[in-house]
């Protein structure tokens, strides 16, 4: 199994450029969450989704939008990409939305504004 | 507001010596605690998991310590091999949706 996959895994963009970061899970989970890693910071939570059809902001949403496609997969866009949105971007899965579930990641999208 | 402190400063050790590792908390009285290894270029990935109501949890080489009066959770790796050198991170959880709230993570160094 692939676990959770995410695409691009690098990226550069300008200022202002829009971009979509895709994420995929095969795990049958019900949860998916992005976070953003920056040095010094830790993992931040951007987005996540409890369930099908449900999205809710984490710590970190302005300047992101995200779509819940469907069971597997996860979307995260940038409308209008600015130079402190370089970062290191994580999708995460879990079974549910449950507090003591454990989260599987992928390896992450690594972003440049310029 | 939340916060949650690792030790910023990596830690080099010698195969075979116990690795431990601090994760200290405030303005916060988590549910769960979980702790994650982190790679070079690689996601999180899931280590440990450890209640509130337990003292200690233990999987193969490693052990996890909560203490909620100190607002503490200790990670232990014994016998440790260079295999173990990477990041790990410290997760605390439980308020709802498991959202985690990660640490900075400690930079672990197993040298021969």
């Amino acid at each position: 199994n692939a676990g959770v996959t995410q695409t691009p895994k690098f990226q550069v963009l300008k200022t202002g450029q829009s971009m979509t970061l895709q994420c995929a899970q095969d795990m049958n989970h019900n949860s998916m969450y992005w976070y953003r890693q920056d040095p010094g910071m830790g993992l931040r939570l951007i987005y996540y989704s409890a369930s099908e059809g449900t999205t809710d902001k984490g710590e970190v949403p302005n300047g992101y939008n995200v779509s819940r496609l469907n069971k597997r997969e996860f979307s995260l866009r940038l409308e209008s990409a600015a130079p402190s949105q370089t970062s290191v971007y994580f999708c995460a899965s879990s079974e549910g939305a449950r507090d003591n579930q454990p989260q599987h990641f992928g390896d992450g999208t690594r972003l440049s504004i310029l | 507001s939340q916060k949650i402190e690792q030790n910023s400063e990596a830690l080099n050790i010698q195969e075979g010596k116990t690795a431990t590792l601090t994760c200290n908390y405030t303005n916060y009285s988590p549910a769960y605690l979980q702790w994650y290894r982190q790679d070079p270029g690689r996601g999180p990935v899931f280590l440990l998991l450890i209640r509130e109501n337990e003292k200690e949890k233990r999987k193969e080489r490693l052990k996890v310590t909560f203490d909620t009066t100190l607002k503490q959770s200790l990670f232990h790796i014994t016998a440790s091999q260079p295999a173990d050198s990477a990041t790990y991170l410290c997760a605390p959880s439980g308020g709802g949706g498991n959202k985690l709230t990660f640490g900075t993570g400690t930079q672990l160094k197993v040298e021969l």
